[in-house]
């Protein structure tokens, strides 16, 4: 059966630190892969997916990267983090046409 | 650019009541429609509903998908405390993108 980790669960970084949160998905292969960032009590903004190993698209101009190295890892990024980077970032995986299935996520915090 | 936009955005209810939330969506080449629901961490897939399946069913909640308006409601009777949650409702088009609503905050009190 499929299964998606992300980690870690929870994080503080100090503004102007360095972020790599990873997404590996198992069971599946050449899935599509997704970030989102989730304000506390709203809906998903979608920040990049993916349709391939390399191949990222942007939804959102920001203070974030995305990158997939192998076929079934994700991982978001971040050079310098901004206060307004904090929240609650879900990764999520999806064949064409089925239902996504997300990790856990993390609760990103910017002090 | 895909767009999908729920209501209302928070509602409160009583144990028993019937509550409907609405999704709508604006997609290129639509694929199917989604919904979740997040009660603490990870959403939970409900249903998925597509051209050759606009209508599902399990227990208490239900779904509907009005192709012509392009919307999608998300019924469920009964409710019970268990139920409060945030619903989230999703669309897919050609462009592989899973976009997401809002939300609609439910809450059910006893």
């Amino acid at each position: 059966s499929q299964t998606i980790h992300q980690w870690p669960a929870t994080l503080v970084q100090p503004v102007g630190s360095p972020l790599s949160l990873e997404c590996t998905v198992e069971g599946t292969s050449n899935p599509n892969l997704y970030w989102y960032r989730q304000a506390a009590g709203r809906g998903l903004q979608l920040l990049f997916y993916s349709v391939g190993i390399g191949q990222i698209s942007s939804e959102v101009p920001q203070n974030l990267s995305a990158s997939r190295p192998q076929d079934r890892q994700f991982i978001l990024s971040s050079k310098k983090l901004l206060l307004s980077d904090s929240g609650f970032y879900l990764c999520a995986w999806a064949k064409a046409g089925t239902e996504a299935f997300f990790g856990q996520g993390t609760r990103l915090t910017v002090v | 650019e895909d767009k999908v936009v729920q209501s209302p955005l928070s509602l409160v209810v009583h144990e028993g009541d019937t509550v409907t939330l609405n999704c709508s969506y604006e997609v290129t080449n639509f694929r199917s429609l989604l919904w979740y629901k997040q009660e603490k961490k990870a959403p939970t897939f409900l249903f998925m509903l597509t051209s050759s399946g606009i209508e599902k069913k399990s227990g208490r909640l239900s779904s509907i998908l009005d192709k012509k308006e392009l919307s999608s409601i998300l019924n469920i009777t009964a409710t019970q405390t268990g139920d409060s949650a945030i619903y989230l409702c999703a669309s897919t088009g050609s462009a592989r993108q899973l976009t997401f609503g809002s939300g609609t905050q439910l809450t059910v009190l006893p």
